[in-house]
């Protein structure tokens, strides 16, 4: 089956914790993008990778890292000095930018 | 810079209802426009693109329009059923390094 998979579906962290969130997809896209969905607001795009070894920031990419060292993988780290990490984050890829981006099933991070 | 409005915010109505979300957008000068689902606690699943050459897209009981010059578009479901749902996001792409800008959605409810 081709798709996008993120790990874990839940995660449970320490505040002062960094935490890295999984990405993979089997689709051959080129690009993929990690988004940050909070209660009563849209989705809001932390980093975009057009290629491997390519990454760029998007609107809120203070406190989180990205790696593309494989084209079918794009982690999102988030580190100790996010403020507000606990969100529901999703992972999406296209063949390339501007075209229909195809999302993962999330992962819910939860920083107490 | 792009912004995206999503009326009503939420909606209830008796199955079998035919029904019309709307979304309008600031800037006209858009790639695409994408319509999606959620699920409770689930990712995004695309429902419809439309490329901002085209004026409407549809997919079963589903039709989605785009007027680019008024900034806004529609997404028309016919005969509604109570797995219909969700929450309905609509997203535009602007090109390049942006990725997809959301609203904040309609939650829908299909009342058996």
């Amino acid at each position: 089956d081709g798709g996008i998979t993120q790990s874990p579906k839940y995660l449970f962290r320490k505040e002062g914790q960094n935490v890295t969130l999984s990405c993979e997809q089997n689709l051959n896209h080129d690009a993929m993008y990690w988004y940050r969905q909070d209660p009563g607001q849209g989705l809001r795009l932390i980093y975009y990778s057009q290629i491997v070894n390519d990454f760029q920031k998007g609107d809120i990419a203070e406190g989180y890292s990205v790696s593309r060292e494989k084209k079918e993988s794009f982690p999102l780290t988030v580190t100790s000095a996010q403020k507000n990490p606990t969100a529901f984050y999703l992972c999406a890829s296209s063949i390339d930018l501007s075209r229909e981006q195809y999302f993962g099933p999330g992962t819910r991070l939860t920083v107490t | 810079k792009q912004e995206v409005t999503q009326i009503p915010a939420a909606l209830s109505v008796p199955e079998g209802e035919n029904l019309v979300l709307n979304c309008s957008f600031t800037d006209s000068a858009i790639y695409n426009l994408q319509w999606f689902r959620q699920d409770p606690g689930k990712g995004l699943t695309s429902l419809l693109l439309i490329q901002s050459s085209q004026r409407e897209q549809t997919s079963g009981r589903l039709n989605a329009s785009l007027d680019k010059s008024s900034g806004r578009s529609t997404l028309y479901i016919a005969a509604s059923q109570p797995g219909d749902s969700a929450t309905y996001l609509c997203a535009v792409d602007v090109g390049g390094a942006d990725g997809l800008t959301f609203g904040k959605g309609t939650h829908l409810i299909i009342q058996p």
